[in-house]
């Protein structure tokens, strides 16, 4: 298994700023993702987070909107752009070995915009 | 296209008596299918999963789950609920794109849990 840190845990920002969440595994992983949890609903994929290339985007998610780093096999950024209220939620990082078809996710952060 | 359907969104059960909760799937193939659970203010964690070969899987926790193809579901159940299972349970399917596999939630079933 991977042990996998998120920061901030948690914060409150402002329309129109900008925050970047910060994903660390313990282990070198193949995958990374990175997923949004709207208040009260399920989790949904946002990107796969590629390492030395460009994040492979899911229909809905943009680069522009939600930038995202991978420089080595273990640390991961989301940034969530230009936000709005809209986009206060629980924002997860996932990590797991192709092999092994499982992925053991980070404690979330929970964003609130006002 | 792949889904999840947990029908179930809350459930309530009395300490230690029996629980399942119920989850369909759609998938072409043969599915990778994982039951998560999320405690308030938590992560996802693992509790089990099912690839191939036995199609009843012990989990962590006392939990097990079966995995049907004919009725394509793969309930969770536990013989003795605890206080400490309330929780969010999320079903989830992998879907192989790209070269590895990305999962597809269900939306859920809330657990609760009276003494």
């Amino acid at each position: 298994s991977a042990v996998i840190s998120q920061k901030p845990s948690r914060d409150i920002c402002q329309r129109g700023t900008s925050l970047t969440i910060q994903c660390q595994v313990d282990s070198q992983v193949t995958m990374m993702f990175w997923y949004r949890q709207q208040p009260g609903q399920s989790l949904t994929l946002i990107a796969t987070a590629n390492q030395g290339s460009e994040a492979t985007y899911e229909s809905g998610f943009v680069i522009d909107k939600f930038p995202i780093s991978r420089p080595n096999l273990t640390f991961s950024t989301l940034t969530v752009s230009n936000m709005s209220p809209e986009d206060s939620s629980i924002y997860l990082c996932s990590a797991g070995l192709a092999v092994a078809h499982e992925q053991f996710f980070g404690p979330g952060t929970r964003l609130t915009v006002l | 296209a792949q889904s999840v359907t947990q029908p179930d969104i809350h459930i309530t059960v009395s300490e230690g008596a029996s629980l399942e909760l119920r989850c369909n799937y759609s998938y072409g193939a043969t599915p990778y299918l994982f039951w998560y659970v999320q405690s308030p203010g938590q992560g996802l964690q693992l509790l089990l999963k099912y690839f191939s070969g036995d199609t009843l899987v012990q989990g962590i926790k006392g939990f097990e789950a079966e995995f049907k193809r004919s009725q394509s579901s793969f309930n969770l159940r536990k013989p003795s609920v605890h206080w400490s299972d309330a929780a969010e349970y999320f079903c989830a399917v992998a879907r192989f794109s790209g070269g590895y596999n990305k999962l597809i939630f269900g939306a859920g079933t809330r657990l609760a849990v009276h003494p």
